[in-house]
């Protein structure tokens, strides 16, 4: 069974940074592009950002480009998510997502003094 | 970047009638790589459909996808209690993979 777990999330204040760890178990995460979505409060989904399965190519909504990084290490089953330079529009709750078919439950983040 | 715009906004329709959700792009998708997804709250989104048509593994055989280049339709024959949640298009052919505003699917 493929699971999806994020961890990190929480409170943070304009201007700090996060990062966002999703651990997967399951399936062979070496083998599968990742991605990160979000959704703020009451609103609909925002795909973030894509990380091929070698790690080699990324891509990003242009709103995060410059202030997030996306991330993965294959020996660990790991996908993470380095946020920086937080605005408070960047609150919502991020899934990380083994492509598009499988979801994790979802970490909370808010940004607000 | 691609937008889709789903219609309508909001759709009331009671148990056992036929759905019909509308989702247009902007310009054409590439490869039919247009996706759906249902979500209910609390819960992350939940692949229904990819690829326009093909359903996704456990998915029901009354829901159906079609469509191609800029208009897609997702069908639900006859609906069932648990089938009233959000409903969502997305295109992963081109970078963004962008996401329609949703379609919530209520009882009337």
């Amino acid at each position: 069974e493929v699971q999806l777990v994020e961890s990190g999330g929480g409170l943070v204040q304009p201007g700090g940074s996060l990062r966002l760890s999703c651990a997967a178990s399951g399936f062979t995460f070496s083998t599968h592009p990742m991605n990160w979505v979000r959704q703020a409060p009451g609103k609909g989904l925002e795909w973030v950002a894509y990380i091929s399965s070698s790690g080699s190519t990324t891509s990003y909504v242009d709103s995060v480009k410059g202030r997030f990084t996306v991330s993965r290490d294959n020996a660990k089953n790991s996908l993470y998510l380095q946020m920086n330079s937080l605005r408070d529009e960047d609150t919502a709750v991020y899934y990380c997502a083994r492509k598009f078919a499988d979801w994790g439950q979802g970490i909370l983040v808010t940004v607000s003094s | 970047e691609i937008v889709l715009t789903q219609s309508p906004g909001t759709l009331s329709l009671s148990p056992g009638e036929r759905a019909t959700l509308s989702c247009r792009a902007s310009q054409s998708v590439t490869s039919s790589s247009l996706a759906w997804y249902q979500q209910k709250p609390g819960q992350p989104p939940r692949l229904l459909i990819y690829g326009a048509s093909s359903r996704a593994t456990g998915i029901p055989d009354r829901f159906s996808g079609s469509g191609s280049g800029t208009d897609f339709t997702l069908t639900i024959s006859r609906l069932e209690s648990e089938d009233f949640a959000v409903y969502y298009c997305q295109q992963y052919g081109s970078s963004p993979y962008t996401f329609g505003q949703g379609t919530k699917l209520e009882i009337k």
